[in-house]
């Protein structure tokens, strides 16, 4: 059964930084991309960062460009997302999303951490 | 990279037949095959119900189906149950600076 969890999330001030992880099991990691979605309050889903299997391909949204970085540790199944310089509308449901195949949807997704940027 | 066009809600009846627009360019939808469909409920993860503009994964309802016209996908539910009543929110590749873009999500409402 494939299983993403996620963790790191929590309250951090404008301008602070926060890292989140997803630790994946269930089917052979490093054969597949994966991705960050996040949710605003209320909102609608943002695609927010995409890596390739080996990690020689990273993407991110332009929101977050220069600021977030994702990454991979294929030994340890575990996906990450570093978020510094972060802003109040930063504030969502941050969810990891295993790719299906090469750019054909997520078929698989965490249960989503929520970050939230306050003073 | 602008979000793909949805209609904001659409309802229906128990048992009839309802259809979600998606609406993105040429530099998306257009010109790929690789739409996807996602419902979410309420306080949960999205759970992937299209893939490649009409592929179902296994266990989805084949009361979901996905097509493509143009520049516009769409999601029709047919045989409406009050299960389906959700936000559903499609998503596609995107030659753009980005290689995903995601729609405004549609809330259905099942009455």
């Amino acid at each position: 059964e494939v299983q993403l969890l996620e963790s790191g999330g929590g309250l951090v001030q404008p301008g602070g930084s926060l890292r989140l992880s997803c630790a994946a099991s269930g089917f052979t990691f490093k054969n597949y991309a994966m991705t960050w979605v996040r949710q605003a309050p209320g909102k609608g889903l943002e695609w927010v960062s995409s890596i390739s299997g080996g990690a020689g391909s990273t993407y991110y949204a332009d929101s977050v460009r220069g600021r977030f970085t994702i990454s991979r540790d294929n030994s340890k199944n575990t996906l990450y997302l570093q978020m510094n310089s972060l802003r109040a509308d930063d504030t969502a449901v941050y969810y990891c999303a295993k790719d299906r195949n090469s750019l054909t949807g997520f078929d698989y997704w965490g249960q989503g951490a929520l970050v939230t940027v306050s003073s | 990279q602008s979000a793909l066009t949805q209609p904001a809600s659409v309802s229906g009846s128990p048992g009839q037949s309802i259809t979600i627009s998606c609406t993105g360019t040429s530099s998306d939808v257009g010109a790929y095959n690789f739409v996807s469909w996602y419902q979410q409920h309420p306080g949960k993860a999205p759970k992937l119900m299209i893939y490649d503009v009409s592929n179902r994964p296994s266990g989805v309802s084949d009361r979901f189906s996905g097509s493509k016209s143009g520049n516009t996908a769409s999601l029709t539910i047919s045989g409406l149950q009050a299960e389906d009543e959700a936000d559903y929110y499609c998503c596609s590749h995107t030659s753009g600076s980005t290689p995903y873009v995601f729609g405004t999500g549609t809330k259905v409402t099942v009455l």
